[in-house]
């Protein structure tokens, strides 16, 4: 059973445009939701995090937008560069420290930015 | 800024070899976790823990063991290595009280 879905495996996006990547949760448990970035052949990589208390966090050109009536957030990228192809995941975790569940990834995005 | 660091960036084993994964974190994190990572099935925790010598299971632990016995280190353990082990294996530790986890560089296992 999926808890954390990204239904989209693969988005094209032109270069200073918007990126829109969409993450589902199902686990009305889960206080806090982060985004990361990953290179192929490195380690995931940080981007931004929200809790539960909050629906929206801003950090230079990434938003995440949290609506958890619909147990839906999105991460919003502006302006698309071509540093930003990546595949991105989605993690959510029920508390701070991650505990014995860890963070739940979702299966990622790959995202293309076109010239 | 926190640094995790795996001991190896690319193995190749034999099917039956024991294989050691090394991960150490200069944070003094108290919780550490390994995952793996596969095409289309994202990231999947394998081990947990969360002291020295604590650990626990993650979702499929099986094959695997790992050992703590200092903070800063967390090593996962293949007793005997098998082809469907080969995978992109990540470290990453996280403070008690925070939410973001770092991740280490992975290191890519090719059992052959």
């Amino acid at each position: 059973d999926q808890q954390v879905k990204q239904n989209s495996p693969s988005l094209s996006v032109q270069e200073g445009r918007i990126s829109i990547l969409n993450c589902d949760y199902t686990n009305s448990m889960f206080d806090y939701f982060l985004w990361y970035k990953k290179y192929p052949a490195e380690g995931p990589t940080f981007l931004i995090s929200i809790s539960s208390i909050k629906d929206k966090n801003e950090d230079g050109r990434f938003t995440v937008f949290l609506n958890k009536s619909a147990k839906h957030l999105s991460l919003h990228i502006v302006p698309s560069q071509p540093g930003d192809s990546a595949v991105y995941f989605c993690a959510a975790s029920p508390r701070r420290g991650g505990g014995a569940d860890g963070l739940t990834f979702g299966k990622g995005t790959h995202l293309i930015i076109q010239p | 800024d926190v640094k995790v660091t795996q001991s190896s960036r690319y193995l190749v084993k034999r099917t039956g070899e024991k294989v050691f994964l090394e991960c150490v974190q200069d944070m003094d994190h108290e919780n550490m976790f390994w995952y793996r990572q596969d095409p289309g099935l994202g990231l999947r925790l394998i081990y947990f823990s969360y002291d020295v010598k604590m650990k626990e299971k993650g979702d499929i632990p099986e094959g695997y063991s790992v050992s703590r016995e200092k903070k800063e280190r967390f090593s996962l353990i293949l007793e005997s290595a098998s082809t469907n082990q080969t995978s992109m294996y990540l470290c990453a530790s996280i403070r008690y009280s925070n939410t973001e986890a770092f991740f280490g560089q992975g290191t890519r296992l090719t059992v052959v």
